[in-house]
């Protein structure tokens, strides 16, 4: 299994720009979700989704949309990219919402100028 | 949530134990204490986790105290490859709608020296 896999692992885009980040998991897991890393600090939950066609917000949800279609792949789009978005974000991706054990993707390092 | 509360930093010879501590005075009857790391550029890893009893895996022990309002991650024998942000995490139990949510805090920076 490759596990989770996250792509691009790194971007650089202008303000105003919009992108899709892209994570995609093998192992048939129902819960998956998104966070950002800002430097020096934890990661904090953008969205996550307990199954395809079934998303939430996290606590950092604005400026961010996400689709669950399959349950393979669970995109991050930004919609206008700010500066304020510079971040790495990590995907993650677990059996079930019960399971108690989160995988998580090699991350995309972003940055917005 | 409960809010942990864990040292910044702190140092760890190689082939030594590295005892981690961290505190959830505010920790409720139903959420589980969990513990990840971070080794440097990678995304986090589960350790292991416990609600009150001790519990251990491959990887490390978990200490939980008997008023569950603070916790040790035991690392038996720290190696070079151990160095990395730990994360104490308070969870709810599976029971709830919140379930499925990490909040991670700042982390305890672990360097293991030869």
């Amino acid at each position: 299994n490759a596990g989770v896999t996250q792509t691009p692992k790194f971007q650089v885009l202008k303000t105003g720009q919009s992108m899709t980040l892209q994570c995609a998991q093998d192992m048939n897991h129902e819960y998956m979700s998104w966070y950002r890393q800002d430097p020096g600090m934890g990661l904090r939950l953008i969205h996550y989704s307990v199954g395809a066609g079934i998303t939430d917000q996290g606590e950092v949800p604005n400026g961010y949309n996400v689709s669950r279609s399959t349950t393979e792949d669970f995109p991050l789009r930004l919609l206008s990219a700010a500066p304020s978005q510079t971040s790495v974000y990590f995907c993650a991706s677990s059996y079930s919402r019960t399971a108690y054990e989160q995988y998580f993707g090699p991350g995309t390092r972003l940055t917005v100028t | 949530d409960a809010k942990t509360t864990q040292p910044p930093s702190m140092d760890c010879a190689e082939g030594r134990a590295a005892n981690l501590p961290c505190n959830h005075s505010t920790i409720s009857g139903n959420e589980y204490v969990y513990w990840y790391r971070q080794i440097h550029s990678q995304g986090p890893q589960y350790i292991i986790h416990g609600l009150k009893n001790n519990e251990t895996n491959e990887m490390a022990s978990l200490i939980i105290t008997e008023d569950r309002k603070s916790s040790t991650l035991i690392l038996p024998h720290a190696t070079l490859r151990d160095t990395a942000v730990y994360y104490c995490i308070v969870r709810v139990s599976a029971t709830t709608d919140s379930w499925g949510k990490l909040q991670f805090g700042a982390g305890t920076q672990v360097v293991v020296t030869p």
